[in-house]
């Protein structure tokens, strides 16, 4: 059960270079999300994908690039990084397909830590 | 989506049972209550969701107002690892043409005294 992995784990770069987060989940999800997280902002939304070829903006979009080629990736590009783009990265998947009493679950990676010099 | 309010922090003692409040007035009547939680530095972990009724799985329950309102999430006998913050979404049953996303707040921190 390999779940939903991110990689990499952390990842230090420098202003205005290009840098890419890798999410990759194996359940054939649908749905798939990228979140980042400050501290005092709890989770933000920055894109989420509702199939291949489908995404879409969340609240904090700007200064971010997503693309959904195949179902179980999900790469985050930060097409020139800046320090306010310093944060913790969480890549989740979900399938409203398999519900039980009509409620999806969010499944989480663990998370890339990324430092912007 | 409704606005949930959950307290900023709170304590329990280990083997005592942990009650998290969250209002959530402005709930619509196809809005479910989702509850996560996150351990430190892992990615958030589902927990339990519910309607109307009361709902309880094996990591907790979940009281739901008869006006729906407000919800309590019960950690029956905390120990250490449920040490975590924990966050209570409200939103809408998942739909194909829907949208997806969950928003989370800044939440509760509870911490499990020894």
């Amino acid at each position: 059960d390999a779940g939903i992995t991110q990689s990499p784990r952390y990842k230090i770069t420098e202003t205005g270079r290009q840098v890419t987060l890798m999410c990759h989940q194996t359940w054939s999800h649908s749905y798939m999300f990228w979140y980042r997280q400050d501290l005092g902002h709890g989770l933000r939304l920055i894109y989420y994908s509702a199939a291949a070829d489908i995404t879409d903006k969340g609240e904090v979009p700007d200064g971010y690039v997503v693309s959904r080629s195949k179902t179980e990736n999900f790469p985050l590009t930060l097409e020139s990084a800046t320090r306010s783009q310093t944060s913790v990265y969480f890549c989740a998947s979900s399938d409203p397909r398999v519900r039980t009493d009509s409620g999806e679950k969010l499944f989480f990676g663990s998370g890339t830590q990324l430092s912007v010099l | 989506d409704a606005k949930t309010t959950q307290p900023p922090s709170m304590d329990c003692a280990e083997g005592r049972a942990a009650n998290l409040p969250c209002n959530h007035s402005t709930i619509s009547g196809n809005e479910y209550v989702y509850w996560y939680r996150q351990i430190h530095s892992q990615g958030p972990q589902y927990i339990i969701h519910g309607l109307k009724n009361n709902e309880t799985n094996e990591m907790a329950s979940l009281i739901i107002t008869e006006d729906r309102k407000s919800s309590t999430l019960i950690l029956p006998h905390a120990t250490l690892r449920d040490t975590a913050v924990y966050y209570c979404i409200v939103r809408v049953a998942a739909s194909m043409e829907g949208n997806e996303k969950l928003t989370f707040g800044t939440g509760t921190r509870l911490t499990i005294i020894p």
